[in-house]
């Protein structure tokens, strides 16, 4: 089993759409938590932060449920420019740990 | 803003080459990993190391070695390519614990 399991995508949606993704991971020392956007042929960048009492930012909402061990990713009101593979990110509890990221899921969405 | 800088965007190499991939980062971050991405595949780790000198193995480090004698500075080597090394490989460096890691901009190696 993959420590860090994101859903399998892809999920091709309208605009003006709702969307969620959920991330699973299975070591409960995990600490920290953040989702990432990939766009095609560049680097993963941060799109932010997962916090325990969960946290907004404009369309995104990120919630995080430790005794489930998952984190999940809703978008609202969906864009073209939101197409894009979204990575979770699990960081380990020490501060040698490595982070784990999950496969990604891909956004399409279509006008 | 936190600056990773891959050595490279693209690289041709021939078969049994040994290829060394630089990653050279600014806030003085103790842990650096190298990536793998291929289609299908996702991301996946193959060396970290969290201190000078210090490295761990990833999920796939067979035919990769990591090189650390600088905090800012974390390569990659492939002692011998192969075609089944092709792949976009991305540098990535992070804080204590709890921070975020930070990609550079990935090398596209190609191995012929």
């Amino acid at each position: 089993r993959k420590e860090v399991e994101q859903d399998p995508g892809p999920f091709n949606v309208p605009e003006g759409a709702t969307v969620a993704f959920n991330c699973t991971y299975s070591n409960s020392a995990s600490q920290s938590f953040f989702w990432y956007r990939q766009d095609c042929r560049k680097e993963p960048k941060l799109l932010m932060s997962v916090y325990s009492s969960g946290n907004e930012d404009g369309r995104f909402t990120a919630q995080l449920n430790r005794a489930s061990q998952y984190i999940s990713l809703l978008i609202r009101d969906s864009k073209l420019s939101d197409s894009a593979t979204y990575l979770c990110v699990v960081n380990m509890g020490t501060n040698a740990g490595k982070s784990t990221f999950g496969d990604g899921t891909t956004l399409t969405v279509k006008p | 803003d936190v600056k990773v800088t891959q050595s490279s965007r693209y690289l041709v190499k021939r078969t049994g080459e040994k290829v060394f991939l630089e990653c050279v980062q600014d806030m003085d971050h103790e842990n650096m990993f190298w990536y793998r991405q291929d289609p299908g595949l996702g991301l996946r780790l193959i060396y970290f190391s969290y201190d000078v000198k210090m490295k761990e193995k990833g999920d796939i480090p067979e035919g990769y070695s990591v090189s650390r004698e600088k905090k800012e500075r974390f390569s990659l080597i492939l002692e011998s390519a192969s075609t089944n090394q092709t792949s976009m490989y991305l540098c990535a460096s992070r804080g204590g614990s709890g921070g975020l890691p930070f990609f550079g901009q990935g090398t596209r190696l190609t191995v012929v």
